[in-house]
């Protein structure tokens, strides 16, 4: 069993869209849980991170941890064309190495 | 904020030749340097951890023979591909762990395409 599983995807979505990324991993010591965009050709870079189970919303995203099931979702609201990328869900603990998810490709059409 | 620049972003070499990816931290040191390697529509996976000034940690599978890494400095990490065959062909990517930022500390270069012919 994977440590990290991601729903593979390729997601693809009209414009204006609410979108669903998700994750599931196996290890209860982990305590960080990212979400990283990818865009083609490109190194990913850092969309958000939580801490412990909840919620936390930044714009038009939202990122949600349910520890009890080890659960991560990655939340696109009025998603655009410029959102169209690979997202990455992350994951790490007190080793500080993060353990990636698959990546889900995701394509906003206009 | 804070930039790595990994280059080349871009190499085709002959096989049994070697490639050289370097990168670099600006503005800030980085005490350690994370190498990954990722697949076309797989994830990254890590490769090592270089530490500045010692030997790098390689994670199982990967051959510390074949994939030389140096951290000679707190700004640079290289990473040759010795002897380089086509199932080497990847996207390698670097990290670096910015100290003292915890998680938010972790900044990627850009990639590098390795294509070997």
């Amino acid at each position: 069993q994977k440590e990290v599983e991601q729903d593979p995807g390729p997601l693809s979505v009209p414009e204006g869209a609410i979108v669903s990324l998700n994750c599931t991993y196996s290890n209860s010591a982990f305590q960080y849980f990212m979400w990283y965009r990818q865009y083609s050709r490109k190194g990913p870079e850092l969309l958000m991170y939580t801490y412990s189970s909840g919620n936390k919303e930044d714009g038009r995203f939202t990122a949600q941890v349910d520890k009890s099931s080890k659960y991560i979702s990655l939340f696109i609201r009025d998603s655009q064309p410029s959102d169209s990328a690979t997202y990455l869900c992350a994951i790490t603990g007190s080793a500080r190495q993060l353990t990636f998810g698959s990546g889900t490709q995701l394509t906003v059409l206009p | 904020g804070a930039v790595v620049s990994q280059h080349p972003s871009r190499v085709i070499c002959k096989s049994g030749t070697s490639v050289k990816i370097e990168c670099r931290s600006l503005d800030f040191q980085a005490t350690t340097m994370f190498w990954y390697r990722q697949f076309p529509k797989q994830s990254l996976m890590l490769m090592a951890t270089s530490n500045e000034g010692s030997k790098a940690t390689y994670e199982q599978g990967v051959e510390k023979d074949k994939f030389l890494i140096n951290h000679a400095s707190l700004t640079l990490s290289t990473l040759t591909v010795t002897s380089a065959h086509p199932e080497d062909s990847s996207f390698y990517i670097c990290s670096a762990d910015i100290s003292g930022q915890g998680i938010l500390g972790y900044t990627f270069g850009s990639g590098t395409r390795l294509t070997v012919v």
